[in-house]
């Protein structure tokens, strides 16, 4: 069973700093997917990963298969970017596994 | 507007009933998911369907039951004998394989008095 292991568990910055979320997986993986979950719960999809890097606004994703890990940065940070960020690799099946999630708050 | 629906967002229910979460989707994806997020844990999969009229479980499938009788509609039922309900249930839908990105439903929180 694939162990994902998110770093830091719990991250305060302030506005306008550069935000860099890490995680790690034990065992090779088919994707890896970032996702949001805002405080009244709802989940939204950031990003898909197979390799190297996407970019979208002010979010970079980028893994690196080798090494079994992957990061997530916010750019700018903003204190809408607040929220519980949350890494899950999937492999030949239908399933993910999840990681704990790292809560992020960006003060003004 | 496609989306995931999961009705209601809080239940209450007391202790010994079996009690149904609704989800439905309308994006025609093949896949639909059920999880568990309890507080300091990531989401674990309970069930899981990749096509209509089948399902799986997942990792904590046991006091749970589901129907896939339709593509759009995969409603999760929590019997007496799960030992601990109490949670927040969230629903996906794909359309398919861990490699595609997945929906998520805004969640029911289910409490067990």
């Amino acid at each position: 069973k694939n162990e994902v292991e998110q770093s830091p568990q719990n991250l305060t910055a302030q506005e306008g700093e550069f935000i860099t979320i890490n995680c790690s997986y034990s065992v090779g993986i088919s994707a890896l997917h970032w996702l949001q979950q805002h405080p009244g719960g709802g989940i939204v999809s950031l990003f898909m990963l197979s390799s190297g890097k996407k970019k979208h606004g002010r979010l970079i994703a980028t893994i690196n298969i080798q090494e079994k890990h992957s990061s997530l940065h916010i750019t700018a940070s903003h204190p809408r970017d607040s929220a519980v960020y949350i890494c899950a690799v999937g492999g030949s099946n239908y399933k993910l596994t999840f990681g704990k999630g790292t809560l992020l708050t960006v003060n003004p | 507007d496609g989306g995931i629906t999961q009705s209601p967002k809080y239940l209450f229910r007391k202790e010994g009933q079996n009690v149904t979460l609704s989800c439905e989707q309308n994006l025609n994806h093949d896949a639909m998911y059920w999880y568990r997020q309890d507080p300091g844990q990531g989401l674990r999969l309970i069930y899981y369907s990749q096509i209509v009229n089948d399902f799986q479980k997942g990792d904590i499938a046991e006091g749970y039951s589901v129907s896939r009788e339709k593509k759009e509609s995969f409603p999760l039922t929590v019997t007496s004998a799960q030992k601990n309900p109490t949670a927040f249930y969230l629903c996906a839908s794909s359309k398919g394989g861990s490699y595609n990105e997945q929906f998520f439903g805004p969640g029911t929180r289910l409490t067990v008095l």
